[in-house]
């Protein structure tokens, strides 16, 4: 399977919404719903943002939501904050048990 | 829930390098342990998995012919051994766990930096 496709960047004021693309193919995202994503910080490990498309791991700001249609996902981060500057990544099931991430696509707060 | 990692490691060309993942905090066998990396600037790839119970795995297509995973119960510690390495295995490897029958990475490992130099 082949990545599945972000933009490398995106970019918002502190207090806005940004929306993150994350386009795979029916064999993956649109095949399942199993979409999740992570966000890293420089120098750490990934953390578990969003799982099963829309749900929200316990602690995660409900500021963070998911959704998908056909063949790709999205994470929306509302009422951007300064903390929210990271990379971050969506990762799909792609069936017989393997999974396939995203590039990845930084967040710039400006 | 904690996921320990061994430290970094260096490696020389066509060397084989074993990673391992201490757990804690949870029942180690009712979580699936995965393999992901990272290059320096790059993004995250998936390698594999393993059922801590049965021992099962599965791998992604590119590391199938180089890489195994495997587990001791006793210590709740699960291992991944990468062979015949090149330059461009040189990454942060993460140890992530996911629920037996779910599809996402919950928790992970702090990463253990494998350089492969000459």
């Amino acid at each position: 399977h082949s990545a599945l496709t972000q933009p490398r960047s995106v970019s918002g004021s502190p207090g806005q919404s940004v929306t993150i693309s994350c386009t795979g193919t029916s064999s993956d995202v649109g095949g399942y719903n199993y979409v999740s994503w992570y966000q890293q910080h420089p120098g750490k490990a990934p953390k578990l943002m969003i799982y099963d498309v829309t749900k929200r791991p316990s602690g995660v700001p409900d500021r963070f939501s998911g959704s998908k249609s056909g063949n790709a996902a999205s994470l929306t981060i509302s009422g951007l904050q300064g903390e929210d500057e990271a990379d971050y990544y969506c990762c799909s099931y792609a069936g017989t048990y393997t999974w396939v991430f995203g590039g990845g696509t930084k967040l710039t707060v400006l | 829930v904690q996921l320990v990692q061994s430290g970094a490691e260096v490696k020389k060309p066509w060397a084989s390098v074993k990673v391992s993942c201490k757990a804690s905090g949870y029942t180690f066998t009712n979580y699936d342990i995965n393999w992901v990396r990272q290059a320096t600037g790059q993004g995250l790839e998936w390698m594999g998995w393993m059922n801590p119970n049965s021992g099962h795995t599965g791998f992604a297509q590119k590391f199938q012919d180089r890489v195994t995973m495997t587990r001791n119960t006793s210590i709740s510690t699960a291992y991944m051994e990468l062979y015949s390495l090149t330059s461009e295995d040189t990454a942060v490897y993460f140890c992530a766990r996911a629920i037996v029958g779910g599809h996402h990475f919950d928790y992970w490992g702090q990463g253990a930096l494998v350089t492969v130099s000459s």
